[in-house]
């Protein structure tokens, strides 16, 4: 059981530059989500998915797109980076069943990106 | 004003010192606080949980929540060096999470 994985772990982009962010979970989970954390600000949701083919905004999802195309990958897209998107990301995924395990999220190793 | 508030440390204790982790949130219809620990260059992890106003305790670990004041702890009795990591409190509700920003805590042997 691999639980929560996320490709690349590490990358460097220049300003304008586009890419993916993949997450990919073997739990079985309906829920997945994109978080990016940042120094003195916590965790903060970007974009979150309920179910296969579905997705839904989060607090900061301006400059990012996602898509659900199967139950166990979660992709975050960054159409033109910048500067302001250097960040740690992370994924996280959960149950659907009770309103805890909805709570209880399983959370990937993150991607530090930095975008020049 | 943030949704939750959190003491930013850092803290720096040795080995066997209680460690008192402290948090304040403005969301009343926050029923569930988290804790979830995070390893450095690891992702959070879930530590404890508690629902409404009260205390609970998991070995070394107690949190304690006072929804009166809108007030969430987490105690380390015994630290050891292994519990150096970051600490995040997490309130929610309505299938929402928040996240506090995070103390760390560093355990000196």
């Amino acid at each position: 059981n691999a639980g929560v994985t996320q490709t690349p772990k590490f990358r460097v982009l220049k300003t304008g530059q586009s890419m993916t962010l993949l997450c990919a979970q073997d739990m079985n989970h309906e829920y997945m989500y994109w978080y990016r954390q940042d120094p003195g600000m916590g965790l903060r949701l970007i974009h979150y998915s309920v179910g296969e083919g579905t997705t839904a905004k989060g607090e900061v999802p301006d400059g990012y797109n996602v898509s659900r195309l199967k139950k166990q990958n979660f992709l975050l897209g960054l159409e033109s980076a910048a500067p302001s998107q250097t960040s740690v990301y992370f994924c996280a995924s959960s149950y659907v069943a009770a309103r805890l395990s909805q709570l209880t999220q399983f959370f990937g190793p993150g991607t530090r990106l930095t975008v020049l | 004003q943030k949704e939750v508030e959190q003491d930013p440390g850092p803290l720096s204790v040795p080995e066997g010192a209680i460690v008192s982790l402290n948090c304040t949130y403005s969301n009343s219809a926050f029923q569930y606080f988290m804790w979830y620990r995070q390893y450095s260059r690891k992702g959070p992890e879930l530590l404890m949980y508690t629902y409404s106003s009260g205390n609970k305790e998991d070995g070394r670990f107690t949190a304690q929540v006072d929804k009166s004041s809108k007030y969430i702890s987490l105690f380390i009795r015994d630290s050891q060096p292994s519990d150096s990591a970051t600490y995040l409190c997490s309130p929610a509700g309505d299938y929402k999470l928040s996240f506090g920003a995070g103390t760390t805590v560093t355990v000196r042997a």
